[in-house]
């Protein structure tokens, strides 16, 4: 049982350039979140999903985009980098929004 | 708005303290508050609160919900250095026009166990 996984797990990116951060669950979750955090900070809702074909924004979507074909997967899209999407990137999942999530180890991202 | 406040930020003790770490939140359609433990990589779950005055209990840590007042507060008692971590305090409510549950963190607090 793998849990949630993430890839990569570290990148660098120059700004302006795009990419998507992956994000895999093998639970049956219904419920999927991207985080970021900040150096000293807590974590910031990016999105989320409560299903296939349905997401919501978080706090902080401005230049990010999501999408929820399957279950299972959860993709992030950074369209044009900027330096101020510098951070670590953490996916979850639960079966209710009244549940613990389960995190993935983080993606580490870096725009020069 | 809504928003999730913990206190202190960071808090420095010597093996063997008792600290209490603080959340208080301000959310409409309170639904739960859970508190998370992260070190290197991705936090882990602690405790989910949601009743009040229940304490939940796991070893040395301890956690309680006040639901009148807005806030909870985690007990760790005879710390050890393998404590040093971010203690996470979320709170999941249902908002912004949707009917589905959101979760909010605070920003964390930092505690650093010396030996």
């Amino acid at each position: 049982n793998a849990g949630v996984t993430q890839t990569p797990k570290f990148r660098i990116l120059k700004i302006g350039q795009s990419m998507t951060l992956q994000c895999a669950q093998d639970m049956n979750h219904n419920y999927m979140y991207w985080y970021r955090q900040d150096p000293g900070m807590g974590l910031k809702l990016i999105y989320y999903s409560v299903g296939a074909g349905i997401t919501d924004k978080g706090e902080v979507p401005n230049g990010y985009n999501v999408s929820r074909s399957t279950t299972e997967d959860f993709p992030l899209r950074l369209e044009l980098a900027a330096p101020s999407q510098t951070s670590v990137y953490f996916c979850a999942s639960g079966h209710f929004s009244n549940q613990p999530q389960h995190f993935g180890d983080g993606t580490r991202l870096s725009i020069l | 708005e809504d928003k999730v406040v913990q206190s202190p930020l960071s808090l420095v003790v010597h093996e063997g303290d008792t600290v209490t770490l603080n959340c208080s939140y301000e959310v409409t359609n309170f639904r739960s508050l859970l508190w998370y433990k992260q070190e290197k990589k991705a936090p882990t779950f602690l405790f989910m609160l949601t009743s009040s005055g229940i304490e939940k209990k796991s070893g040395r840590l301890s956690s309680i919900l006040d639901k009148k007042e807005l806030f909870s507060i985690l007990n760790i008692t005879a710390t050890q250095t393998g404590d040093s971590a971010i203690y996470l305090c979320a709170v999941v409510f249902v908002g912004g026009g949707t009917s589905y549950g959101k979760l909010t963190f605070g920003q964390g607090t930092i505690l650093t166990v010396h030996p």
